[in-house]
């Protein structure tokens, strides 16, 4: 199966600034079929870019993705306060389906 | 609006049984496949199991098979995720999903999610 390995493990910023999340895959990923998403606590998983870069129903243009291959990018371009929580990758491009260990982006 | 309602959890013991419910609305629940995606206290997240939007064709993470099947009515817009032979590793919070794309797939509207704890 394919491993994904996000970093880094927690990403301290403010409110305001630009936060570069990575994610790279043990194996090139085919047709770029690569997924963000977003967990507040207590909550579900949202979708937030599927794709590599296709944004998900109603989610805001500062979050952007990019790469390709083996390593993946999801960009957030001036963190507002509900950003905060954790990202996880996930590839589909192959069975079975896998995820990162995830990003926990904090207010510094 | 998709909404995706997750029932069915509780306290089991290891070697126990459990049925999850996932009831389907705002859209037409017969045309989509649809998966279970887990995820352990405190941990990231892990695919269960697939099924077809007919349910003629079933996939599941060798984590759970043999043990665990899937299955769906579409006539009630439900999603079942049938648990036996339970064990202290499956203790889980258990998401059913809408597929984005198929197969494999990407997780597009989650449920609330269901706690599945197997302990003695």
């Amino acid at each position: 199966e394919i491993v994904l390995t996000q970093s880094p493990g927690t990403l301290s910023l403010s409110p305001g600034e630009r936060a570069t999340l990575s994610c790279r895959a043990s194996q090139s990923v085919s047709s770029n079929y690569l997924a963000w998403y977003q967990q507040k606590p207590g909550q579900a998983p949202r979708l937030l870019i599927y794709g590599v870069s296709s944004r998900a129903t109603g989610i805001p243009d500062r979050f952007s993705g990019s790469g390709s291959g083996t390593d993946f990018t999801l960009t957030i371009s001036g963190l507002e306060p509900e950003d905060f929580a954790v990202y996880y990758c996930q590839q589909y491009g192959r069975s079975p389906e896998t995820f990162g260990q995830g990003t926990k982006l904090e207010i510094k | 609006e998709v909404q995706l309602l997750d029932s069915g959890g509780g306290l089991v013991q290891p070697g126990g049984s459990l049925r999850l419910s996932c009831a389907a609305s705002g859209f037409t629940f017969s045309r989509d496949a649809m998966s279970w995606v887990r995820q352990a206290p405190g941990k990231g997240l892990e695919w269960v199991s697939s099924l077809s939007a007919g349910g003629g064709s079933s996939y599941y993470a060798d984590s759970v098979k043999g043990r665990f099947t899937i299955s769906r009515d579409n006539s009630k817009n439900t999603l079942y995720l049938q648990m036996n032979r339970l064990r202290a590793e499956d203790t889980a919070v258990y998401y059913c999903a809408k597929v984005g794309v198929w197969l494999p797939a990407y997780f597009e509207y989650w449920g609330q999610g269901t706690l599945v704890t197997v302990s003695s």
